[in-house]
């Protein structure tokens, strides 16, 4: 079973500070995928990595950054926290091609 | 704008009975589309997929129709279970999702 795993259930941090979530996956997978999800809006694409030390803009990549260094493991980044990136983050990781994704459990980050 | 639409945000369905959940799609280039079920607190999980050369994809109780000409699919769920109370998400090519549409199944 693949499995993806974000290093944090639930996260509150102050405006201003540098948040790390850290997602790592298990089964090779090229691509991986870092998204928000907030009531009414959906999941929304941050960013994207189809191979090590690459990385592409999704939808709404101002005030994220993201790191790939290893295969497995897909970093976000906000470089500083404000309230309105207040939501659910979700990872997910996938093979090239038609294969669906498998995501990662959330990681629900506050910022005050 | 949006290039994947669900327009319900939600929909109720008896137990026992067929659940359709629609989407609409802009971009004609699209090469395959996928359905996400997502229960709160937890990451989505894949559940089925159609590719744009085929009209008809079908696993156990869900069935996926793809209508290109009209750039719609649908995800139908019969019969409709307790455990299908989610919200589902339609997904183009893997990147792209609706906003997702909560469906509550009524005993």
């Amino acid at each position: 079973d693949v499995k993806v795993t974000q290093s944090s259930r639930y996260l509150v941090k102050r405006t201003g500070e540098k948040v790390f979530l850290e997602c790592v996956q298990d089964m090779d997978h090229e691509n991986m995928f870092w998204y928000r999800q907030d009531p009414g809006l959906g999941l929304r694409l941050i960013y994207f990595s189809y191979d090590v030390k690459m990385k592409e803009k999704g939808d709404i990549p101002e005030g994220y950054s993201v790191s790939r260094e290893k295969k497995e493991r897909f970093s976000l980044i906000l470089e500083s926290a404000s309230t309105n990136q207040t939501s659910m983050y979700l990872c997910a990781s996938s093979l090239a091609g038609a294969s669906g994704y498998t995501f990662g459990s959330g990681t629900r980050l506050t910022v005050v | 704008d949006q290039q994947v639409k669900q327009n319900s945000p939600s929909l109720s369905v008896q137990e026992g009975r067929i659940s359709i959940l629609n989407c609409d799609y802009t971009n004609s280039m699209f090469d395959y589309f996928l359905w996400y079920k997502k229960y709160p607190a937890e990451g989505p999980t894949f559940l089925i997929s159609i590719s744009s050369i085929k009209d008809k994809n079908e696993d156990g109780r869900f069935t996926v129709f793809l209508n290109k000409s009209a750039k719609h699919l649908s995800l139908h769920i019969v019969p409709s279970q307790p455990g299908d109370s989610a919200v589902y998400f339609c997904a183009a090519s893997k990147i792209i999702f609706g906003k997702g549409t909560r469906l509550h199944i009524l005993p």
